[in-house]
């Protein structure tokens, strides 16, 4: 069964430094989320990538934030000058269609130091 | 905005018993999709079982099903003959253009 995979598993970075995220959507797929998970708390929707384009994003998708798709298969996510509430899970996933089901990656956990 | 309400932080079911878990929502769409999601101590999130909010018939999967109350806003997730592998986090969520997910409940299954 095709799936979302993301590298690396755990990332650890010092406050200011750079980070990208990648992940792999499953290959059909034509939308593409990132969202984030604070240990214990729920999990939060930040972005939606769309025709190489973002179609929607949250309050938390600040200018710290970019996505890109470089190439036809990887969507990354970009955190600048990373801060320590950035710590957090994040997961990549991705949709045959809007409302469809979303299928998830096994995410990336972030710690920033 | 939407908001996804899950008032049961915690539950815990005995094997094979039946479980029910709550949730309610808030949104202004008329369209919308809703999700229950399962979150394993592996942390990866698994679609449990999906309701499009057109319609009136409840979903279900297997031993899931949802009752699916449009007017009330509800839509609650039951379990039959749990097993010990549903131990999970159980998210609930609802998406017009985007996802918003409730705070998660817990559910321990007992042996």
């Amino acid at each position: 069964e095709p799936e979302v995979t993301q590298t690396p598993s755990h990332q650890v970075t010092q406050m200011g430094q750079e980070v990208i995220l990648r992940c792999v959507p499953i290959s059909n797929h034509l939308y593409f989320y990132w969202y984030r998970q604070i240990l214990g708390q729920k999990v939060e929707f930040l972005v939606s990538f769309y025709n190489n384009e973002i179609s929607e994003k949250s309050e938390i998708f600040d200018d710290q934030f970019s996505v890109e798709r470089p190439d036809g298969s990887n969507f990354t996510l970009k955190i600048r000058s990373t801060k320590l509430e950035d710590s957090a899970m994040y997961f990549c996933a991705s949709s045959w269609e809007v409302g469809y089901e979303q299928y998830f990656g096994p995410g990336t956990r972030l710690t920033v130091t | 905005a939407q908001t996804v309400t899950q008032s049961q932080p915690e539950m815990s079911v005995q094997e094979a018993e039946t479980v029910t878990l709550s949730c309610t929502y808030d949104t202004s769409e008329n369209n919308y999709y809703l999700f229950w999601y399962k979150q394993p101590p592996s942390r990866q999130m698994i679609l449990v079982i999906r309701q499009e909010a057109y319609k009136q018939q409840n979903a279900t999967e297997n031993r899931f099903s949802v009752n699916f109350q449009k007017a009330a806003k509800s839509f609650s997730l039951k379990i039959s003959d749990s097993q010990l592998g549903d131990t999970a986090m159980y998210f609930c969520a609802s998406m017009s253009y985007q996802f918003y997910f409730g705070t998660g409940t817990s559910l321990t299954v007992i042996p």
